[in-house]
């Protein structure tokens, strides 16, 4: 079984654009959920996505959107960029959306860099 | 204010030893803890998972103990090789949280030969 793919793994951008990743979970999975990961800062919380539907958010600005498809795949964007943008942001499914114990797969993740 | 806190400082251990990692939190209800492990540049893997009604959770050379009297979660990996070497994330959910993971930023370890 395919693992969770996020694409691109790495881009550079300016300050002023716009960007949309893409997140394709295990098969079978209906939730998703992004982080952002800085040095130091550790896993934070964007959004998580279960049947197309946002269930849970983080504390984000709105520049940070996202959306799921009836495939379950996910993509967000971060509209705006600014040089605190540049992290590494991380795809997770898990099997059970209902809130429950499942563990969490991972994406390899996607480097953006803001210059 | 509700915070999940681990060692920011790396810990040096000597192969064949064990090593400790410990999770502290505070102003929770936890449901269950999790444990990942992260290597540079990589999402983390999902090692094990406690619940909060369960004293201790083994796999392998793995051992999870979780103690709600101290708000504390330590994990331990014995008989320790180089290859263990990695960042350790523990993950809390709380029924105050919508069932969210909270995350604590990690201990990075590293295993000495």
């Amino acid at each position: 079984k395919a693992g969770v793919t996020q694409t691109p793994r790495y881009l550079i951008k300016t300050r002023g654009q716009q960007v949309t990743l893409s997140c394709s979970p295990i098969s079978g999975h209906r939730s998703v959920s992004w982080y952002q990961q800085t040095p130091g800062q550790g896993l934070q919380f964007l959004f998580e996505y279960f049947s197309e539907t946002q269930r849970n958010k983080g504390n984000f600005p709105g520049r940070f959107s996202g959306r799921q498809f009836s495939n379950s795949r996910s993509e967000m964007n971060v509209s705006t960029l600014e040089l605190g943008d540049s992290a590494l942001y991380l795809c997770a499914s898990r099997l059970d959306g209902t809130g429950v114990t499942g563990e969490l797969f991972f994406g390899e993740g996607s480097r953006l860099t803001v210059l | 204010s509700q915070k999940i806190e681990q060692n920011s400082e790396a810990l040096n251990i000597q192969e064949g030893k064990t090593a400790t990692l410990t999770c502290n939190y505070t102003n929770y209800s936890p449901a269950y803890l999790q444990w990942y492990r992260q290597d540079p540049g990589r999402g983390p893997v999902f090692l094990l998972l406690i619940r909060e009604n369960e004293k201790e959770k083994r796999k392998e050379r793995l051992k999870v103990t979780f103690d709600t009297t101290l708000k504390q979660s330590l994990f331990h990996i014995t008989a320790s090789q180089p290859a263990d070497s990695a960042t350790y994330l523990c993950a809390l959910v709380s029924l105050d949280s919508n069932y969210q993971l909270i995350w604590g930023a990690g201990t990075k370890l590293i295993i000495k030969p």
